[in-house]
């Protein structure tokens, strides 16, 4: 049973804080894993889609990294603001159409 | 890149009744994908959707219970049927543009009562 594990499941942060969070998932049969952000009442939002061990990639205040020998990947937050607030998805795929989505981290920034 | 209408945005329905929650697509596609997100639990694949033939359920889940419709390309429904108070629920149907790219519809957030 392929499993995704997200943590912390929750975390609160004050403005202006940097936090992380971490995606572990299977480091076999490894093709894709993704990122999402996903705000109550709005569609999941794409973030990062990293493939290669060793990547980064960044976007704004959020960069995410990967290791897909040792099977994790963090997701970054520099600065954190409010409209950061949001849950945090990240999802394996192993080359097919099924994702294999992580519980998620719900990011509470406070002003 | 797709953009998906997803409704209703949320029920509270009576224990024993059935929901159907639609999903458009402004393009065509071909696969159409149903999860289901749980209280603390994740995103669940339910069924894959294909146009002119029958879902494919993953295990766990069936026909019976959840009957999927998708009568064209742009365009697919899930039924969640006989609900208890187990169904509450996000569901959330989705669609694969490239292999590397899910695109999301809102969600409907079920409460059974």
């Amino acid at each position: 049973i392929l499993n995704v594990e997200q943590s912390p499941q929750s975390l609160h942060v004050q403005e202006g804080d940097s936090t992380n969070f971490t995606c572990s998932f299977p480091s076999s049969n490894f093709y894709a894993l993704h990122w999402y952000r996903w705000e109550t009442a709005k569609s999941p939002e794409a973030l990062f889609v990293m493939t290669l061990n060793g990547d980064e990639k960044k976007k704004g205040r959020i960069s995410a990294t990967l290791n897909t020998k040792e099977g994790y990947s963090y997701l970054y937050i520099k600065g954190s603001q409010p409209e950061d607030s949001a849950t945090y998805l990240c999802a394996f795929t192993s080359g097919t159409y099924k994702y294999i989505f992580g519980t998620g981290t719900r990011l509470k920034v406070l002003a | 890149s797709a953009v998906i209408s997803q409704k209703p945005s949320r029920d509270i329905c009576q224990r024993g009744t059935s929901l159907t929650i639609q999903c458009q697509v402004d393009s065509q596609v071909t696969m159409m994908f149903w999860y289901r997100q749980q209280p603390g639990q994740s995103l669940t694949l339910i069924a894959t959707a294909n146009q002119g033939s029958e879902a494919t359920y993953e295990s766990g889940f069936v026909i019976d219970k959840f009957p999927i419709s998708r009568p064209n390309l742009t365009f697919s429904t899930l039924t969640v049927s006989n609900m208890s108070p187990e169904d509450s629920s996000i569901y959330l149907c989705s669609v694969e543009v490239t292999e590397r790219d899910a695109f999301f519809g809102q969600g409907t957030r079920l409460t059974v009562v």
